[in-house]
């Protein structure tokens, strides 16, 4: 069965601190891997996303992810957090023949002055 | 600004009772899938539907039901609505191109709790 794990229920941070957001998935084969943010009374926003080639992918905002196929991960990172960047992160995945996504539970972000 | 709107933003049913979600999708996008978000969860898959037919469901009961009008807007519907209902429902749209990479775009919700 896909599933996705966040360890991580809750990270803090001090702004311009540098940030990593791990994510585990299992999975058969290669999936597609996306990491979105859900800031307060806002919807899920798309960071980036992995289908193949380079493993490590940029997105939106200054974030990057990597994907590991040996460690089956997909870490979220930030070389310095804003105090615009707290929010809750979430990782899925998405298999290549069905159409829905599967989420992590999620990571609440918080950042100290 | 993702262009999918949803209604109400907030309601508030007593078990038993049937309630009706409304999601307008992005101009252009086709496809439109609904998730549930319980409380300290992630989104769950609920179903998907496009051109009007449910194309692919999640784990939950026939209570939840939907249907896809031909403008591509959608409702979620709960009957006989139970405590654990409570939640987030979101709606997500996307075009048939991003539908097969997961690419949705999500609207702000609208949360739903049952006493």
């Amino acid at each position: 069965a896909q599933s996705v794990t966040q360890p991580d229920i809750h990270i803090t941070v001090s702004e311009g601190a540098s940030l990593e957001l791990r994510c585990n998935y299992s999975y058969g084969a290669t999936p597609y891997l996306f990491w979105y943010v859900q800031s307060p009374g806002q919807g899920l926003q798309l960071l980036l996303k992995y289908f193949s080639g380079d493993t490590l992918v940029q997105g939106i905002k200054g974030f990057e992810a990597e994907f590991k196929r040996s460690q089956s991960s997909f870490n979220l990172r930030k070389p310095s957090v804003h105090w615009s960047d707290a929010a809750e992160y979430f990782c899925a995945l998405k298999n290549t023949g069905f159409q829905k996504l599967v989420f992590g539970t999620g990571t609440r972000l918080l950042v100290s002055p | 600004e993702t262009g999918v709107t949803q209604s109400p933003t907030h309601l508030i049913k007593t078990r038993g009772q049937q309630v009706t979600l409304r999601c307008s999708s992005q101009s252009g996008h086709n496809t439109v899938s609904w998730y549930q978000q319980a409380l300290g969860q992630g989104p769950q898959f609920i179903f998907q539907y496009y051109r009007e037919e449910e194309n692919g469901r999640g784990n939950f009961p026939p209570r939840f039901s939907g249907l896809q009008f031909p403008n591509y807007s959608s409702e979620l519907n709960v009957n006989a609505l139970e405590l654990d209902d409570s939640a987030l429902y979101l709606c997500a749209s996307s075009t048939a191109g991003t539908v097969n990479t997961g690419e949705l775009f999500f609207g702000e919700g609208s949360r739903l709790t049952v006493l």
